[in-house]
């Protein structure tokens, strides 16, 4: 089983539609969450940290929900330029060095 | 402000040829990671760098993969004797602090592709 698990999608969605992707992870004892943005050939870019008490920016809201492991990102209102892929990343605990362990990415179309 | 720069942007070699790739840290930022990422993949830790001092090397898949950071700025990810496996995205990130909750700020990454 991998470290960090997400739906690899596409999901397909009208503008103006709210879609939510969940990502989960395997190390109970992790602390830090974050969702990155990555558009097709390039780099990923930080989206938002996910706290514990959850967190939201704009039309962005992130969740962490430890009992299931599992941390959310939805999107509201979308737009089209909110096509792209959506990367979770953790550190766990007992990584002195802070290195992120990604999911594979859930890929969002948004369309007209 | 200037972000993380990697060169070359795109890197194509024969199997066998050596290769080294370029990752210059936003500046001030202690940490530097390397990652590698497959098409369709996340990225994948390679090895991180607390400046000067490699701290963790564990994501290398083999010993002909080496990094180094000299002056604990610049670094260079250098893999010898290439093999087709090896073609994907190599990724450099730097942060602030050794921090837990320190942002990592990417790179645009090397693409290298192995023939």
């Amino acid at each position: 089983r991998k470290e960090v698990e997400q739906d690899p999608g596409p999901f397909n969605v009208p503008e103006g539609a709210t879609v939510a992707f969940n990502c989960t992870y395997s190390n109970s004892a992790s602390q830090s969450f974050f969702w990155y943005r990555q558009d097709c050939r390039k780099e990923p870019k930080l989206l938002m940290s996910v706290y514990s008490s959850g967190n939201e920016d704009g039309r962005f809201t992130a969740q962490l929900n430890r009992a299931s492991q599992y941390i959310s990102l939805l999107i509201r209102d979308s737009k089209l330029s909110d096509s792209a892929t959506y990367l979770c990343a953790v550190i766990p605990t007992n990584n002195a060095g802070n290195m992120l362990t990604f999911g594979g990415g859930t890929r969002l179309m948004v369309k007209p | 402000g200037a972000g993380v720069s990697q060169s070359p942007r795109y890197k194509v070699a024969k199997r066998g040829q050596d290769v080294a790739l370029r990752c210059d840290p936003i500046s001030g930022h202690v940490s530097l990671f390397w990652y590698q990422q497959a098409l369709g993949q996340g990225p994948e830790f390679l090895t991180y760098f607390q400046n000067e001092a490699q701290l963790d090397k564990s994501g290398l898949p083999s010993d002909r993969f080496f990094a180094e950071r000299p002056e604990g700025s610049v670094s260079t990810l250098k893999i010898q004797r290439t093999q087709q496996e090896d073609s994907a995205v190599y990724l450099c990130a730097s942060s602030l602090a050794g921090r837990v909750n320190q942002p990592q700020h990417f790179g645009d990454g090397t693409r290298l592709s192995i023939l």
